[in-house]
């Protein structure tokens, strides 16, 4: 079993949508969520970072998490073209600063 | 603020030839991470340095694989002989000492034929 689970997809919507991605991680260390977006030929780049569990929003941009039950989530709302790439979530426990990644979920914002 | 920077982009090798890989950090970011990502996969850690020293290399294959970060700036990334499964993306993040955000740079992509 992988510590960090991600549906691969692909997700397709249209534009406007309320994206939800989601992932399931069964180290109960964890403690530091990320998530990245990563455009085809590029580097992971930095989306939203959350310490434990509740939420944070950033522009069109929430992340939840549920750490009893070890998930968190990622909402796009008013979603855009410009938004279709892979997200991948990633996590790490105190101490060891090093990141865990999903497999990340490819999505696509059909115009 | 400069990105994290690596060369080259892009690389073809032979299988059993070998190939380096450079990495220069975010300035005045202490951590060093270097990832291995394979198509449809989600990045895995290879090796983190914080500074000039080796914090985690549990899953660098080291009879192939070897990194080194003299002077606690840039590091190379270095593997001989290749074998075919090494075709991946290697990506360098790096980050603040005592944080986990890691901030990527644009990856080489390498092909062994």
């Amino acid at each position: 079993q992988k510590e960090v689970e991600q549906d691969p997809g692909p997700l397709s919507v249209p534009e406007g949508a309320i994206v939800s991605l989601n992932c399931t991680y069964s180290n109960s260390a964890f403690q530091y969520f990320m998530w990245y977006r990563q455009y085809s030929r590029k580097g992971p780049e930095l989306l939203m970072y959350t310490y434990s569990s509740g939420n944070k929003e950033d522009g069109r941009f929430t992340a939840q998490v549920d750490k009893s039950s070890k998930y968190i989530s990622l909402f796009i709302r008013d979603s855009q073209p410009s938004d279709s790439a892979t997200y991948l979530c990633a996590m790490s426990a105190a101490g060891r600063r090093a990141l865990t990644f999903g497999s990340g979920t490819r999505l696509q914002v059909q115009p | 603020e400069a990105g994290v920077a690596q060369s080259p982009r892009y690389k073809i090798i032979e299988k059993r030839q070998s190939v380096a890989f450079w990495c220069n950090p975010i300035s005045g970011h202490a951590t060093l991470y270097w990832y291995q990502q394979i198509l449809g996969q989600g990045p895995k850690l290879l090796i983190q340095f914080q500074n000039n020293g080796v914090v985690d290399d549990s899953q660098l294959p080291k009879d192939r694989f070897s990194a080194e970060r003299l002077k606690g700036v840039d590091s190379t990334l270095k593997i001989q002989p290749a074998k075919l499964e090494d075709s991946a993306v290697y990506l360098c993040a790096s980050g603040w000492a005592g944080t986990t955000e890691a901030f990527f740079g644009q990856g080489t992509r390498l092909t062994v034929v």
